[in-house]
C-alpha cells in the first residue's frame, strides 16, 4: 500500500532563515505531487504541484520554490522566511493519470 | 467569495444525532471529494463522487452529488465522538486548471458524548 511521509512534523525557525521541508511517497511510481498551505482559520491553498521529476508547476507566486529531485521526493524551500510563512504545511500525492490526492500528515511551522 | 461554500462553519450535536453539511458551487463539478481532518492533522480521504445523482456510503457517512453536479451533501447517520473534526470538500472546478483542487473552508463537526 501507499504510505507518504512528511517531516518535520513541526518546526520553530527565526524570520529571514532558510527552510526545507520534506515529503516522500513510497509504494507507487511516477506520482503527482502537490504542496499546500493550509493558514489558521483559512482554506488549503495549493502551492506547488509537480507531475514529474524536475517539474514544477507554481500556483501562487511568493516566497517558496519548490523541488522534485527523485520521483517519490518533494521538497519544499524557502531562502528566507517571512513571518507570513506561518501555517501548516501538506503534502499530497495522487496516481499518474488520477486524481483523488491523499495527504501526508503535515508540518506544522512558525516563524518567530 | 469562496468558490465552495461549505455549510453550517461549524456544528455541535448529541452523540446518536444525524447531521448533514452541504457544499455548493456556483460552476460544475468535475469531481467532488470529502476529506476529514483532524485539528493538526493531514487530509484523511473519505469519498469521491463524479456523476450527477451519485450516492456513496462509508461506514454511517453518506454522501450525494445533486443531479446538476453543483451542490453535494455529506450525511451521518446516529454521530459518535469519533466523528469529530473539519469536513471538506473538495473539487476540480471548470474554471480551475486541471491540477488544482479547491477546497472549502471547511466544517467544524463537534459531538457531545
Amino acid at each position: 500500500s501507499q504510505t507518504i511521509h512528511q517531516w518535520p512534523a513541526t518546526l520553530v525557525q527565526p524570520v529571514g532563515s532558510p527552510l526545507s521541508l520534506e515529503c516522500t511517497v513510497e509504494g507507487t511510481s511516477n506520482p503527482n505531487l502537490y504542496w499546500y498551505r493550509q493558514a489558521a482559520g483559512r482554506g488549503l491553498q495549493l502551492l506547488f504541484y509537480s507531475v514529474g521529476i524536475g517539474q514544477i508547476s507554481s500556483e501562487v507566486p511568493q516566497n517558496l520554490s519548490a523541488s522534485r529531485p527523485q520521483d517519490r521526493q518533494f521538497i519544499l524551500s524557502s531562502k528566507k522566511l517571512l513571518l507570513s510563512d506561518s501555517g501548516f504545511y501538506l503534502c499530497a500525492w495522487s496516481a499518474n493519470g488520477g486524481y483523488t490526492q491523499y495527504f501526508g500528515p503535515g508540518t506544522r511551522l512558525t516563524v518567530l | 467569495s469562496q468558490e465552495l461554500e461549505q455549510s453550517p462553519q461549524s456544528l455541535i450535536v448529541q452523540e446518536g444525532k444525524n447531521l448533514t453539511i452541504n457544499c455548493t458551487s456556483s460552476k460544475t463539478l468535475y469531481g467532488l471529494y470529502w476529506y476529514k481532518q483532524k485539528y493538526g492533522e493531514g487530509l484523511i480521504f473519505l469519498m469521491m463522487l463524479q456523476k450527477g445523482g451519485e450516492e456513496k456510503s462509508h461506514e454511517k457517512i453518506t454522501a450525494k452529488l445533486d443531479e446538476k453536479k453543483q451542490q453535494s451533501s455529506l450525511h451521518i447517520t446516529a454521530s459518535q465522538p469519533s466523528h469529530a473534526g473539519i469536513y471538506l470538500c473538495g473539487a476540480y472546478i471548470s474554471s480551475g486548471s486541471a491540477r488544482q483542487l479547491t477546497f472549502g473552508s471547511g466544517t467544524q463537526l463537534t459531538v457531545l458524548p
